[in-house]
C-alpha cells in the first residue's frame, strides 16, 4: 500500500520569504502522480501543482515549485515570496496511474504560517 | 461552469441518528469519490463510484456506511445509527476520467457534528 509522511506538522515563513514544505511517500509503482494540495480555513481543497514520475523536470506554478527526487521518494514544495495569503494547511497527495486504485493517498498536512 | 456541491454544508445529527450526505459532480464528470477528514488529520478515501456502480470502496467502514451514485441525481454517502466518532469533514471530489492525467475536483466539504 502507498503511504504519504509529511514531517513537519506546522511551519513558519516571513512574508515575502522563501519556505519549504517535505514530503516523502512510499510505493512500489514506477509511474504514478504526486499533488500539493492547499487547504484554507474555508476548507476548500485547492490543487496547487502536479508532477507526473514520468517526467524529470520539476513542476513549476508561479511562485510554487517542486523538489522531486524519484529515487528517494521525497516529493518537497518550494513558495517563493510567500504572501499572507499562503497561510493554510498543505496537504501532500499520491495518485496511481491507471484505472484502478484513482484514489488519492494523502499525508497528513503541514500547516504554514505566515508572518508580516 | 459550477463546481462540485455538496449539501448541507453543516450538518447536526444526534447519536443514533441517520446522516445523507450529497454531492453534484462538475458537468460532465461520471467519477466521483468521497474522502473523510478527521480533526487535524489529513483526508482518507472512503469510495470511488462511477455512474451506478461502485468501483471501490476499500476505504469504507463495512458498518453503517454505503454510497451510491444513480443514473439520475447527486451521489450520497449514507451514514446510519451515527456515533460521536462520525464526526469530521466529508468531501466530495469528482472527475472527468478515472485513469490518466485528470484532476479530481473537490466540493467545499460536509461538516458533520454527531452530538
Amino acid at each position: 500500500a502507498q503511504t504519504v509522511t509529511q514531517s513537519q506538522p506546522e511551519m513558519s515563513v516571513q512574508e515575502a520569504e522563501t519556505v519549504t514544505l517535505s514530503c516523502t511517500y512510499d510505493t512500489s509503482e514506477s509511474d504514478y502522480y504526486l499533488f500539493w494540495y492547499k487547504q484554507p480555513p474555508s476548507r476548500q481543497m485547492i490543487l496547487v501543482i502536479r508532477q507526473e514520475a514520468y517526467k524529470q523536470q520539476n513542476a513549476t506554478e508561479n511562485r510554487f515549485s517542486v523538489n522531486f527526487q524519484k529515487a528517494a521518494k521525497s516529493f518537497s514544495l518550494k513558495i517563493s515570496d510567500s504572501q499572507l495569503g499562503d497561510a493554510a494547511m498543505y496537504f501532500c497527495a499520491y495518485r496511481r496511474i491507471g484505472n484502478a486504485g484513482n484514489m488519492l493517498t494523502f499525508g497528513g498536512g503541514t500547516r504554514l504560517m505566515v508572518k508580516p | 461552469n459550477a463546481g462540485v456541491m455538496q449539501n448541507p454544508r453543516h450538518l447536526v445529527r444526534r447519536r443514533g441518528q441517520e446522516a445523507r450526505l450529497r454531492c453534484s459532480p462538475m458537468k460532465g464528470h461520471s467519477h466521483v469519490y468521497w474522502y473523510r477528514q478527521l480533526p487535524e488529520e489529513g483526508l482518507k478515501f472512503m469510495v470511488y463510484l462511477q455512474k451506478e456502480n461502485i468501483i471501490d470502496e476499500s476505504g469504507m467502514p463495512k458498518e453503517r456506511f454505503s454510497a451510491e451514485f444513480p443514473k439520475e441525481g447527486p451521489s450520497i454517502l449514507r451514514i446510519q445509527q451515527v456515533v460521536r466518532g462520525d464526526s469530521a469533514a466529508y468531501f466530495c471530489a469528482s472527475s472527468l476520467q478515472a485513469a490518466g492525467p485528470y484532476e479530481q475536483y473537490f466540493g467545499p466539504g460536509t461538516r458533520l457534528t454527531v452530538t
